[in-house]
């Protein structure tokens, strides 16, 4: 079956652009997780979904990035006037619900701020 | 959550076992240990998990100690397509929490 898509797969930005990243997740899957992966170094935690409602934005790194999940399926990650420093690999997973132990990722998006 | 202790890079002969060592000393009791690796290129992919007992399913073994401080993933038969990086992570049970994840083992299989 179909596992979670992410789009685009590769986006180049100038520094101070805004971007959107899309993430759809597995149909049914009520739990939705953004990470960050700098290159060399294991993914980190930004923010979690449970349907639409977002229950932790803790690793958000600042007040530039901005997730939403409006309908409680597919999910937006946006960062507003990027800089160098958010060049990464922006990963998306999914689960079925808080009580499954398994998440679902992405292929990511890689994202390079010139 | 707690830590997690891997060694940086491990290499493994193809069709042998390859066993992946992690130090979890500071677990506590509701906390599970998981095991994910993220091939190049690609999102990472869950493995194993367990509590306490040793668990096998088609990917892997995994074994954790009596005292729950460290545990093994046991590849039996690998193959160049399990060349990846390998992480530990230990989290309380459900999905709901984040996964905090470490530097983790790169493994190498030689032909």
């Amino acid at each position: 079956g179909a596992g979670v898509s992410q789009s685009p797969r590769y986006k180049v930005a100038k520094r101070g652009q805004d971007v959107a990243l899309r993430c759809d997740p597995i149909s049914g899957h009520v739990s939705l997780f953004w990470y960050q992966q700098a290159l060399g170094q294991g993914p980190e935690f930004l923010t979690y979904f449970q349907n639409e409602a977002q229950l932790d934005k803790s690793g958000l790194p600042s007040d530039r990035f901005f997730a939403e999940r409006p309908e409680g399926s597919v999910s937006t990650l946006k960062i507003q006037r990027t800089q160098q420093e958010d060049s990464a690999v922006y990963l998306c997973a999914s689960s079925l619900d808080d009580s499954w132990h398994e998440q679902f990722f992405g292929p990511g998006t890689r994202l390079t701020v010139l | 959550d707690a830590k997690t202790t891997q060694p940086p890079s491990m290499d493994c002969a193809e069709g042998r076992a390859a066993n992946l060592p992690c130090n979890h000393s500071t677990i506590s009791g509701n906390e599970y240990v998981y095991w994910y690796r993220q091939i190049h290129s690609q999102g990472p992919q869950y493995i194993i998990h367990g509590l306490k007992n040793n668990e096998t399913n088609e990917m892997a073994s995994l074994i954790i100690t009596e005292d729950r401080k460290s545990s093994t993933l046991i590849l039996p038969h690998a193959t160049l397509r399990d060349t990846a990086v390998y992480y530990c992570i230990v989290k309380k049970d459900s999905s709901a929490s984040k996964i905090i994840f470490g530097s983790g083992t790169r493994l190498s299989i030689r032909p």
